[in-house]
């Protein structure tokens, strides 16, 4: 099927500082973009989502934004906390309403 | 809310034996489940989609056979995986939506180990 990329694979920020995470992907019919986070040995957990009629949506230090022309989405989570380091992934929902994932980034808050 | 279980949370067998994993749904009714697999530091690979009642269907390249699904109920999907080798040794995780393309809602993971 489609691919998502995504990028950076790995990403260390000093804690209070910002962290991006970018992917692209290529299928126009795609339309519920959402972002998860996991800790080693855990589940995936939905930390927001977008869908394609919204450019932008906010959830206290985490945020997402989407461009459809451009068909990319990124992750933005200020004032970064150790508790957020963990392994990211973005994911899209394809015709079928499969979820597609990104290859994740692996993201270290150093205090 | 929209929570999902998985037993068991691990499980070691040996080589040749089948193993299977259960997927719940215990506080809604999941129209489809889905099944990936993932291998230590890479993403989710999607396995397969059960919908309630009719046969899953897979993603090339993965052993219909191999990975025998059953959804017999809008709350309960398991995965057997048959004569098991070393090779599936692997993260299995299940989620479940309660109407296509909305959110998944994703269990806790089994562990896979075939010696």
């Amino acid at each position: 099927g489609e691919n998502v990329e995504q990028h950076p694979s790995t990403l260390s920020v000093q804690e209070g500082d910002s962290a991006v995470i970018k992917c692209t992907y290529s299928d126009s019919a795609s339309n519920y973009f959402p972002w998860y986070k996991q800790e080693l040995g855990k589940r995936p957990q939905l930390i927001i989502d977008i869908r394609s009629n919204v450019g932008e949506k906010k959830d206290q230090r985490i945020a997402v934004t989407l461009n459809k022309t451009a068909k990319h989405f990124s992750l933005h989570i200020t004032e970064t906390q150790p508790e957020d380091s963990a392994v990211y992934f973005c994911a899209r929902t394809d015709s079928w309403g499969k979820l597609q994932f990104g290859a994740g980034t692996q993201v270290v808050v150093t205090p | 809310g929209a929570v999902v279980s998985q037993h068991p949370s691990w499980v070691i067998c040996k080589s040749g034996t089948s193993v299977k994993i259960e997927c719940r749904s215990l506080d809604f009714q999941a129209t489809t489940m889905f099944w990936y697999r993932q291998f230590p530091k890479q993403s989710l690979m999607l396995m397969a989609t059960s919908n309630e009642g009719s046969k899953a269907t897979y993603e090339q390249g993965v052993e219909k056979d191999k990975f025998l699904i059953n959804h017999a109920s809008l709350t309960l999907s398991t995965l057997t995986v048959t004569s098991a080798h070393p090779e599936d040794s692997s993260f299995y995780i299940c989620s479940a939506s309660g109407l296509a393309g909305r959110e998944q809602y994703f269990g806790p993971g089994t562990r896979l180990t075939v010696t």
